[in-house]
């Protein structure tokens, strides 16, 4: 079946640090891939996403590309900031009649000032 | 403020009892999907409807079920309550004909809490 692996955090950088968040998936056919956004008490949010291979998603200064080699969609940022701080989930919809989400199981990012 | 209407956002009840969560999601999406979010499980699909229907069924207990009404609303029902059940779950929508890059937009959770 489906699965994303995600690395483990919780992850705590200082402000305008450099972030990567790896992820790597299973999944049968063409997946699309996306990050998810977690801030304290709320849903989940869409930071971005990719739905080829060589895709580069990109938002609020987060980017990602989807790597089909190495099944791989690793998140980045230049320079974080405190505001940055989140649980941030990455995850993937492969085919069928459905497109629900298989999830990684997050990752705390802390960023200090 | 994804569109995405749940409550309560607060639960707290006994082992034992049985509960109803509801979800309204964004208006025009026909797909409705609950998951349940849990600090050892993390994020775990539990079922998905559209238009009415079941689509999609993941971990979902026999204990638990699911429906959507004509008006697309969706409701989660929990029974039989255990400790275990204690999570936050979430309700999520999508667009008719967004294809498998089609975003879900979740609402904020319901806190379940079983004492």
């Amino acid at each position: 079946g489906d699965s994303v692996t995600q690395m483990e955090g919780p992850v705590t950088l200082s402000e305008e640090a450099f972030l990567t968040i790896n992820c790597t998936y299973t999944a049968t056919g063409y997946p699309s891939l996306f990050w998810y956004v977690q801030y304290p008490g709320e849903g989940l949010q869409l930071l971005l996403k990719a739905t080829k291979a060589d895709d580069k998603g990109s938002n609020k200064g987060f980017e990602a590309t989807y790597r089909k080699e190495t099944t791989s969609f690793h998140l980045e940022k230049g320079s974080v900031q405190v505001s940055d701080s989140a649980v941030y989930f990455c995850a993937l919809t492969s085919g069928g009649s459905n497109y629900k989400l298989t999830f990684g199981k997050g990752t705390l990012l802390t960023v200090n000032p | 403020d994804s569109g995405v209407t749940q409550t309560p956002k607060h639960l707290i009840t006994a082992t034992g009892q049985r509960v109803t969560l509801r979800c309204s999601p964004r208006s025009g999406d026909l797909s409705v999907y609950w998951y349940q979010q849990s600090l050892d499980q993390g994020l775990q699909f539990l079922i998905q409807y559209y238009n009415g229907e079941e689509r999609a069924k993941g971990n979902i207990l026999e204990r638990f079920s699911a429906q959507q009404f004509p008006d697309l609303h969706s409701e989660l029902n929990l029974s039989s309550l255990e400790l275990g059940d204690s999570a936050l779950y979430f309700c999520a929508s999508s667009a008719p004909g967004g294809g498998r890059g089609s975003p879900l937009h979740f609402g904020n959770g319901t806190r379940l809490t079983v004492t």
